[in-house]
């Protein structure tokens, strides 16, 4: 079945340390891929998003993620994590199906950065 | 860059009423929009694609005839909750696509009682 997998439920830091969640999905054809954060009590915010060219793609606030297309994986790191990087994450892939682009979301990984 | 308005932010209805919500994209006009459901420390779910001038498209075991969708414009999509019960409380999220990408409204939390 078509999906968007986040393998880490919740995930709790340091400060300073690194991170990275994974995503992955099994849709075929060509897809868009993005990464989104829900702060407590807010909506959701945009932090990088890969259409095409270089599959490393450089968001806000430090984060980047890396598209491997042979490992139908777009994983999101960040090389130092602050107390302030505590919220949920998103993964989600714009995908054609049903002859409709739809944008599906992956189950979300919690971050929680202790200080 | 797009702005997408939702109204109400929160709503609090008596089961077996009816909640409109309103989903405006404020300066660009979006053919296609999506709602989305979000409950307690879940995912978003697709609902529907709201395509105006047309039908919405629902997803797999949403039903059309609970969660009415009207795209009358190309700034203007509501989701009307009929008929609501406890177990509709949610967080209820639309989306619209323009040259930004997905923009997103703030959300509106329907709390049924």
């Amino acid at each position: 079945a078509q999906s968007v997998s986040q393998h880490n439920h919740h995930v709790i830091l340091s400060e300073a340390a690194s991170l990275e969640l994974g995503c992955n999905y099994s849709y075929g054809g060509t897809v868009n891929l993005f990464w989104y954060v829900q702060y407590p009590g807010q909506h959701l915010q945009l932090l990088l998003k890969y259409f095409s060219g270089d599959p490393l793609v450089k968001g806000i606030k430090g984060f980047e993620a890396e598209f491997i297309k042979s490992k139908f994986s777009f994983n999101l790191r960040k090389p130092s994590v602050q107390w302030s990087d505590t919220a949920e994450y998103f993964c989600a892939v714009n995908a054609r199906m049903d002859s409709s682009y739809k944008l599906i979301f992956g189950s979300g990984t919690r971050l929680l950065v202790r200080p | 860059g797009a702005v997408v308005s939702q109204h109400p932010s929160r709503v609090i209805c008596k089961s077996g009423t009816s909640v409109k919500i309103e989903c405006r994209s404020l300066d660009f006009q979006a053919t296609t929009m999506f709602w989305y459901r979000q409950f307690p420390k879940q995912s978003l779910m697709l609902m529907a694609t709201s395509n105006e001038g047309s039908k919405a498209t629902y997803e797999q075991g949403v039903e059309k005839d609970k969660f009415l969708i009207n795209h009358a414009s190309l700034t203007l999509s509501t989701l009307t909750v009929t008929s609501a019960h406890p177990e509709d409380s949610s967080f209820y999220i639309c989306s619209a696509f323009s040259l930004s990408g997905y923009t997103f409204g703030s959300g509106t939390r329907l709390t049924v009682v």
